[in-house]
């Protein structure tokens, strides 16, 4: 079936670090590729999204670029701030399952 | 734009209560969802509305039914509660199914069983 891992956190930065948060996906046919954010006591909102391979998405700093030889959606940015501190959500979409199956989460916490 | 509105936002029930969630959206979005989310698990898929009119469910449904009462609301009924549905409840909505389009969360309901 299809499925989206995401490496463990806690991951702690100091701001101004450099940040890689790996997704990889298991899914038939060609899925869709989000990251979403959840800041402390609030919903999901999407960050950023890729609907077809070799696509990068990006917003506010972040990227994500669909590998469909890796089967991978890392996330990254290139310096932190403590503003960044959430749980990021990797997900995928495909027609088939017409659901959004997200991974459990990796919460980031960046110090000053 | 108040988005998606969930209310209430904390709740504590006893064992075997009952107790409806309720949800709305301002966006006018045909598609609604149901997640709930547990330390570790990510967000599951509870029930959707792919349209006005019609509900599926999703991965974890045991327990629960929905009312699509109309293009906007989108309730969530806990018949008899359990302990084990001790959870974050967030409520989304979307133009139409996934592909393409983001999903807009509610702030979520944070619910308790004893």
């Amino acid at each position: 079936g299809n499925s989206v891992t995401q490496m463990e956190g806690p991951v702690t930065l100091s701001e101004e670090a450099f940040l890689t948060i790996n997704c990889t996906y298991t899914a038939t046919g060609y899925p869709s590729l989000f990251w979403y954010v959840q800041y402390p006591g609030e919903g999901l909102q999407l960050l950023l999204k890729a609907t077809k391979a070799d696509d990068k998405g990006s917003n506010k700093g972040f990227e994500a670029t669909y590998r469909k030889e890796t089967t991978s959606f890392h996330l990254e940015k290139g310096s932190v701030q403590v503003s960044d501190s959430a749980v990021y959500f990797c997900a995928l979409y495909t027609d088939s399952s017409y659901k959004l199956i997200f991974g459990s989460g990796t919460r980031l916490l960046v110090r000053p | 734009n108040a988005g998606v509105t969930q209310t209430p936002k904390f709740q504590v029930l006893k064992t075997g209560q009952s107790m409806t969630l309720q949800c709305a959206q301002d966006m006018n979005h045909n598609s609604m969802y149901w997640y709930r989310q547990d330390p570790g698990m990510g967000l599951r898929l509870i029930y959707y509305s792919a349209s006005e009119g019609t509900t599926d469910k999703g991965e974890v449904p045991n327990g629960y039914n929905v009312s699509r009462l109309n293009k906007r609301e989108f309730s969530l009924r806990l018949e008899s509660a359990a302990p084990s549905q001790t959870s974050v409840y967030f409520c989304a909505s979307s133009e139409a199914g996934f592909r393409n389009q983001p999903q807009h969360f509610g702030d979520g309901t944070r619910l308790s069983i004893l």
